[in-house]
């Protein structure tokens, strides 16, 4: 078992670039989070997924999309990146029955930055 | 406004001595209390959670202490090791959603 898998480990934008945070995982999952971590704020529900097919916002949604085709992958996207994106990304995942209260694994995250 | 809160930043303990975490929630709604714990450079990894229905659980070292009418919560950890030394959040959810504090960073002293 990989776990979950997270591309890439770093990367460094441009502002107004785009791009996709890859998440994947192979435990069969039917939940799956993405959060962002900065310096002193803890980690923020950006989107999650309860199934594949549905997807739904999180405390801090704005200026991400995410869609899930599968039960493995669950991508982020950033459609035009801001400064205020300069953040870790984390993407996790649970088993699902009907409440999230088991734990989540959690990727390795990604650190990303927004010149 | 916070929905729950770790009001210590940083904690600092000697091995071998009890360490205690602390939490505060305010949504009574809330039916599952989660404690992770984060190493520098990796993902936070699951330690230890207890249902709205118990108000203490215990896994080894670690135990999760939970007073409903309060909501608050608290991780002891005894007897502190060094490999310890980590950066703790507590987390509480509902159906769907888990909310994190912002994080106690412990560090474990020799």
């Amino acid at each position: 078992n990989a776990g979950v898998t997270q591309t890439p480990k770093f990367q460094v934008l441009k502002t107004g670039q785009s791009m996709t945070l890859q998440c994947a995982q192979d435990m069969n999952h039917e939940y799956m989070s993405w959060y962002r971590q900065d310096p002193g704020m803890g980690l923020r529900l950006i989107h999650y997924s309860v199934g594949a097919g549905i997807t739904d916002q999180g405390e801090v949604p704005n200026g991400y999309n995410v869609s899930r085709s599968t039960t493995e992958d669950f991508p982020l996207r950033l459609l035009s990146a801001a400064p205020s994106q300069t953040s870790v990304y984390f993407c996790a995942s649970s088993y699902f029955r009907g409440y999230i209260g088991n734990e989540q694994f959690f990727g390795p995250g990604t650190r990303l930055t927004v010149l | 406004d916070q929905q729950v809160k770790q009001n210590s930043p940083s904690l600092s303990v000697q091995e071998g001595r009890i360490s205690i975490l602390n939490c505060d929630y305010t949504n009574s709604m809330f039916d599952y209390f989660l404690w992770y714990k984060k190493y520098p450079a990796e993902g936070p990894t699951f330690l230890i959670s207890i249902s709205s229905i118990k108000d203490k659980n215990e896994d080894g070292r670690f135990t999760v202490f939970l007073n409903k009418s309060a909501k608050h919560l608290s991780l002891h950890i005894v007897p502190s090791q060094p490999g310890d030394s980590a950066v703790y959040f507590c987390a509480v959810g509902g159906s769907e959603k888990l909310v994190f504090g912002k994080g106690t960073k412990l560090t474990v002293n020799p």
